[in-house]
C-alpha cells in the first residue's frame, strides 16, 4: 500500500461544478498536510495547508479526518483555470526528518 | 524575483556518463531538497539539506550524490547515469522544515521549474 494514495482521475467537470478529491495516508503519526497544484509540465506550487479544524480559501476548502486518515479538497464553482493536477502531501511522521510524501496527484479537467 | 533556479532545463545523456544539476535559491532558505517525478509515482525525495554543509538521504538516494557548500546552492550529481534515472528532477527550498505543522509556519516548499533528464 502506498503511503499516500489519490485517485489519479482524470476528473472531467463542466465550468461551475463542485468537485471533491480525497487522499488517504497510512502513517497515523503524520502531523502536516498540504495540497499542492501542478500545471502541465510546470513545477508544483502550494495551494493550501490543511489544518485540523478544516480551512477555506475562497472557492477551495480543505478538510482533515484523522480518525479515518484522509484529507479532502473541495473546489466550488470550478473555473477553466482550475484545470491542473492536485497533489496531496503528507509528512512521514512527527519527527524533524524532512520527509514529505507526495501522492501521485489527481488530474482535473474543467470543460466549457 | 528569481526564487529557485535549476540548470540545465533539459539534458540527454548516454548510459555511464556523469553530470551535475545545479539548484540556486535567492530566498536565504535553510532547507533545500531534490525530488524526482515519474509518471504514476508522485514526487520522491532523493536527498535533502537542512543547512550549509549538511546533506541527508531521502527515499531514493542510490545513484546520486549531493553537496551544499554554499547556503544558496544545492548540487545533484549522477556519477554513472542509468536509463532508470530518466526523469524530471525538481529542486525545492523552504525557510523552515517543510513539516513543522504549526499553523503560522506552513514550511511551504518553493520549487524550481524542473530539469528533464533522458538517459539513453
Amino acid at each position: 500500500r502506498k503511503e499516500v494514495e489519490q485517485d489519479p482521475g482524470p476528473f472531467n467537470v463542466p465550468e461551475g461544478a463542485t468537485v471533491a478529491f480525497n487522499c488517504t495516508y497510512s502513517n497515523s503519526a503524520s502531523q502536516s498536510f498540504f495540497w499542492y497544484r501542478q500545471d502541465c509540465r510546470k513545477e508544483p506550487k502550494l495551494l493550501m495547508s490543511v489544518y485540523s479544524s478544516g480551512n477555506e480559501d475562497g472557492r477551495f476548502t480543505a478538510q482533515l479526518n484523522r480518525a479515518s486518515q484522509y484529507i479532502s479538497l473541495l473546489i466550488r464553482d470550478s473555473k477553466l483555470s482550475d484545470s491542473a493536477t492536485y497533489l496531496c502531501v503528507v509528512n512521514r511522521g512527527s519527527s524533524n526528518t524532512g520527509k514529505l510524501i507526495f501522492g501521485q496527484g489527481t488530474t482535473l479537467q474543467v470543460k466549457p | 524575483n528569481a526564487g529557485v533556479t535549476q540548470t540545465p532545463k533539459f539534458r540527454v545523456l548516454k548510459t555511464g556518463q556523469s553530470m551535475t544539476l545545479l539548484c540556486a535559491q535567492d530566498m536565504n532558505h535553510e532547507y533545500m531538497y531534490w525530488y524526482r517525478q515519474d509518471p504514476g509515482m508522485g514526487l520522491r525525495l532523493i536527498h535533502y539539506s537542512v543547512g550549509e554543509g549538511t546533506t541527508a538521504k531521502g527515499e531514493v538516494p542510490d545513484g546520486y550524490n549531493v553537496s551544499r557548500l554554499k547556503k544558496q546552492n544545492f548540487l545533484l550529481g549522477l556519477e554513472s547515469a542509468a536509463p532508470s534515472q530518466t526523469s524530471v528532477y525538481f529542486c525545492a527550498s523552504s525557510y523552515t522544515a517543510a513539516f513543522s505543522g504549526r499553523a503560522l509556519d506552513t514550511g511551504e516548499l518553493f520549487f524550481g521549474e524542473g530539469s528533464r533528464l533522458t538517459v539513453l
